[in-house]
């Protein structure tokens, strides 16, 4: 079966400190990886996904197969940051997206 | 481009009864999929459609339906509502299944169920 944890359901931090938001998957096959973000009364948008490797408003994922592992991290927060993250999953070669709960982070000024 | 327009955006019914949401995919994607995300959750798979056919369905129970039309626009149907089907629904398109480069969601329609 195909899951997703986020462990926190909120992360507090202050300004110019470093976040890290918790996600961990099982899947058995090899899947696709990806954060989205929802800031407020905006719709959910793609931050970035685990093959393309990129960094976008300074957040970094990286995928850790042996602890099954997908955690989002940013050296310095920022207040702009505040918003739900989604860490979800979608099989190989699937149609579906599976998400975790999420986890809202709020930075602090 | 008007990007994944779903309507309505909030709607309000009773128990027992039927309701249809609405989803326009980003011009020229051909799939589109439905999520249920209820308060404090994630959201959760219900359906893919492709060219007009369920290419994948979640653990929702019958009372749940859906199809595509040739403009690749679908509609979500739920019939004998019960109160925990409250939550948002969304749409979220691409060019084809398993494409997930482009993968884009709408804002979702605010089903109550009173």
């Amino acid at each position: 079966a195909q899951r997703v944890t986020q462990p926190e359901k909120l992360l507090s931090v202050f300004k110019g400190a470093p976040v890290e938001l918790k996600c961990n998957y099982s899947y058995s096959g090899s899947p696709e990886l990806f954060w989205y973000v929802q800031y407020s009364r905006q719709r959910l948008q793609l931050l970035l996904r685990h093959i393309s490797r990129e960094s976008i408003k300074g957040f970094t994922a990286d995928l850790n197969k042996g602890e099954t592992s997908f955690h989002l991290k940013k050296p310095f927060a920022q207040e702009e940051d505040s918003a739900m993250y989604y860490c979800a999953l979608s099989a190989q070669y699937g149609n579906k997206l599976v998400f975790g709960a999420g986890t809202i982070l709020r930075v602090k000024s | 481009d008007a990007g994944v327009t779903q309507s309505p955006t909030h709607l309000i019914k009773t128990r027992g009864q039927q309701v249809t949401l609405r989803c326009s995919p980003i011009s020229g994607h051909k799939s589109v999929s439905w999520y249920q995300q209820v308060l404090g959750q994630g959201p959760q798979f219900i359906f893919q459609y492709y060219e007009k056919e369920e290419r994948g369905r979640g653990n929702f129970p019958d009372r749940f339906s859906a199809r595509q039309f040739p403009n690749y626009s679908s509609e979500l149907n739920v019939n004998a509502l019960l109160l925990g089907d409250s939550a948002l629904y969304l749409c979220a398109s691409s060019l084809v299944p398993g494409q997930m480069e482009g993968y884009t969601f709408g804002s979702g329609t605010r089903l109550t169920v009173v």
